[in-house]
């Protein structure tokens, strides 16, 4: 079985400033990790995800994530906010492929200027 | 090419009437997947098919939602009587068999009143 939880249900930030989403989970297999992205009324994009191999990965509009097994963690990152970030993030994981993802609560991301 | 569209985008109706939403999948994607998502919450699956058939409908209240998937293509998710605690956002996605991307379409946002 697998579960997630991510650490903040809202995280504020300037713009500029570094962004860090906070993604821990659990899995009884080698995990598939993804982050998605949603805006208002929007369905969910996928910003990055993790299958094997490299544990860091990049996304897109400048995101990464670094898998840490030793600490369950997928934490999201981007060096610098862009007001256009503002969204809600949701981390995801799934012991194989094709199967449900589950999801984490998600985090609300706030940009300021 | 087009991704996973949905039908209507949003909906209301007075609780114990019927609903249906629909979903055609990104073409070639034997992966169809229905997900509801209740405010501040990430998605939670309702049905899981691989082609036309129904491999995982274990979170599915039986009792007043039923789906069909005929000839494997598109989808229909039907709420019979609708409840006050239907009231979610419907997400469809699809994949690529053994391929682990989901990829999600906008959405049908359900207010039962």
């Amino acid at each position: 079985a697998q579960s997630v939880t991510q650490l903040g249900s809202h995280v504020s930030v300037s713009e500029g400033a570094l962004v860090l989403l906070r993604c821990n989970y659990s899995s009884s297999v080698p995990p598939y990790l993804f982050w998605y992205v949603q805006y208002p009324n929007q369905g969910l994009q996928l910003l990055l995800k993790y299958t094997t191999g490299a544990t860091l990965v990049k996304g897109i509009n400048g995101f990464e994530a670094e898998f840490k097994k030793s600490e369950t963690s997928f934490h999201l990152t981007k060096p610098s906010a862009h007001m256009s970030d503002a969204a809600e993030y949701f981390c995801a994981v799934t012991g194989r492929a094709g199967t449900a993802l589950i999801f984490g609560k998600g985090t609300t991301l706030s940009v300021s200027s | 090419e087009a991704g996973v569209v949905q039908s209507p985008r949003y909906k209301i109706i007075e609780k114990k009437q019927p609903v249906a939403f629909w979903c055609n999948p990104i073409s070639g994607h034997n992966t169809l997947y229905w997900y509801r998502q209740n405010l501040g919450q990430g998605p939670e699956l309702l049905i899981r098919y691989e082609n036309e058939e129904a491999v995982d409908d274990s979170q599915l209240p039986k009792d007043r939602f039923s789906a069909e998937r005929l000839k494997g293509v598109d989808s229909t998710l039907k709420i019979q009587p609708a409840e006050l605690g239907d009231s979610a956002v419907y997400l469809c996605a699809s994949s690529s068999r053994g391929l682990e991307t989901q990829y999600f379409g906008p959405g049908t946002r359900l207010l039962v009143l």
